[in-house]
């Protein structure tokens, strides 16, 4: 079936340390990939996406490359700032489905 | 209002009581998701919603658990006879038309279920 994994957390940086996030996917065909974030009080949020094999989605300093060879999407970026500090979820979108499958998320931590 | 509104934010009930979940998704959405958040778990897929058709209930944990939606708007999960491990974060999010097409979903803050 689909499924996506993430690393545990809570990942804990210092302000301007370099950040990854790992997630790996199981999927048939060829999903779409997200990365999703939930800052503090907040609603999930969709933060990016790539919809086919070598795609790079990025937004706010963050970058995810679809990896089919590795089947991953990692998120990484090179600077993170105390309001990063969020939970993170990787999720992908089966070929020909309605439906976003989720990973368990990743509690981010930065500290000043 | 402008985002995808849930109530109610909060509730505490006793085992074995019905609740009634709300969402308003923002105007004009035509699909609309529930997801189910524990701690420790993931986002869990309950039931998506075309409309006011749900043409995928494949994530509804038990015959307890069971959604509407009217007028193509807001939509109403409710479950019977609760049982403390239906305790959990109920997320209700929806989209322009069917997630399929872009991925992106815009979610409410989530109805948090304590159930003693």
């Amino acid at each position: 079936g689909n499924s996506v994994t993430q690393m545990e957390g809570p990942v804990t940086l210092s302000e301007e340390a370099f950040l990854t996030i790992n997630c790996t996917y199981t999927a048939t065909g060829y999903p779409s990939l997200f990365w999703y974030v939930q800052y503090p009080g907040e609603g999930l949020q969709l933060l990016l996406k790539a919809t086919k094999a070598d795609d790079k989605g990025s937004n706010k300093g963050f970058e995810a490359t679809y990896r089919k060879e590795t089947t991953s999407f990692h998120l990484e970026k090179g600077s993170v700032q105390v309001s990063d500090s969020a939970v993170y979820f990787c999720a992908l979108l089966a070929y020909n489905t309605d439906k976003l499958i989720f990973g368990t998320g990743t509690r981010l931590q930065v500290f000043p | 209002g402008a985002g995808v509104s849930q109530s109610p934010s909060n509730k505490v009930t006793e085992k074995g009581k019905d609740v009634e979940l709300r969402c308003d998704p923002i105007s004009g959405h035509t699909a609309l998701y529930w997801y189910r958040q524990s701690l420790g778990q993931g986002l869990e897929f309950l039931i998506y919603f075309q409309g006011n058709s749900a043409p995928d209930k494949s994530g509804l944990p038990s015959d307890r658990f069971s959604a509407e939606r009217t007028g193509g708007s807001v939509s109403t999960l409710t479950i019977q006879r609760t049982q403390q491990e239906d305790s959990a974060v109920y997320l209700c999010a929806s989209s322009l038309v069917s997630g399929a097409d872009t991925g992106e979903l815009f979610f409410g803050e989530g109805s948090r279920l304590t159930v003693l």
